[in-house]
């Protein structure tokens, strides 16, 4: 049974590009979140998906956006890149509404030159 | 907002001590609390979990009370191997279906 699929595994863009990550969920997750792991930190909350909707959001700017597809997989778009967006971005799929039963990706590592 | 804080790190044990890696949690009502471990390379993985006061989480050695009284989920091990280095997250959880991390502790075990 495949965990979380992210990819790309590893990205470099240069400053003012515009960057799309994808996500696969376990199979059976109806719900996608997103992380953004800096360098030394925990992981920050950017949104989740269900249904196609999102349906939380983060503290993060308009640039960051995403959608849900009708399979549960998902993409998560950065534009405008910053070298502050550089980080590990961390899938988690879920069942909607079950608060212990995330699992996570092994990220994808941008690099923001 | 809810908030998660750990002990600073990072931590060097020698094989076979004890551990114990601290955490304090900020919340308005009644989080569900957990430990996460990320080895290199690798995403999180949940390492246990507690959903109420005085639940004990516990897996692979480890373990984790939640105490509401002190808002507190100390993970706690006996005998810590060269194989437990890694990075662990306490977080939590509550309503609104986000995670709330700490900003994790790096431990390494030297043999």
């Amino acid at each position: 049974d495949a965990g979380v699929t992210q990819s790309p595994t590893h990205l470099i863009k240069t400053r003012g590009q515009q960057v799309t990550l994808r996500c696969s969920p376990k199979s059976g997750h109806d719900t996608v979140s997103w992380y953004q792991q800096a360098l030394g930190q925990g992981p920050q909350f950017i949104f989740q998906y269900y249904e196609e909707e999102e349906r939380q959001r983060g503290n993060f700017p308009d640039r960051f956006s995403g959608h849900q597809f009708p399979n549960y997989s998902s993409e998560l778009n950065v534009n405008a890149l910053l070298l502050g967006d550089s980080a590990l971005y961390l899938c988690a799929s879920s069942f909607w509404g079950v608060h212990y039963g995330y699992t996570f990706g092994s990220g994808t590592r941008l690099t923001v030159v | 907002g809810d908030s998660v804080t750990q002990m600073e790190g990072p931590v060097t044990l020698s094989e076979e001590a004890f551990l114990t890696i601290n955490c304090t949690y900020t919340a308005t009502g009644y989080p569900s609390l957990f430990w996460y471990v990320q080895y290199p390379g690798e995403g999180l993985q949940l390492l246990l979990k507690a959903t109420k006061a005085d639940d004990k989480g516990s897996n692979k050695g480890f373990e984790a009370t939640y105490r509401k009284e002190t808002t507190s989920f100390h993970l706690e091990k006996g005998s810590v191997q060269v194989s437990d280095s890694a990075v662990y997250f306490c977080a939590l959880i509550q309503g609104a279906q986000k995670l709330v991390f700490g900003q994790g502790t790096r431990l390494t075990i030297n043999p």
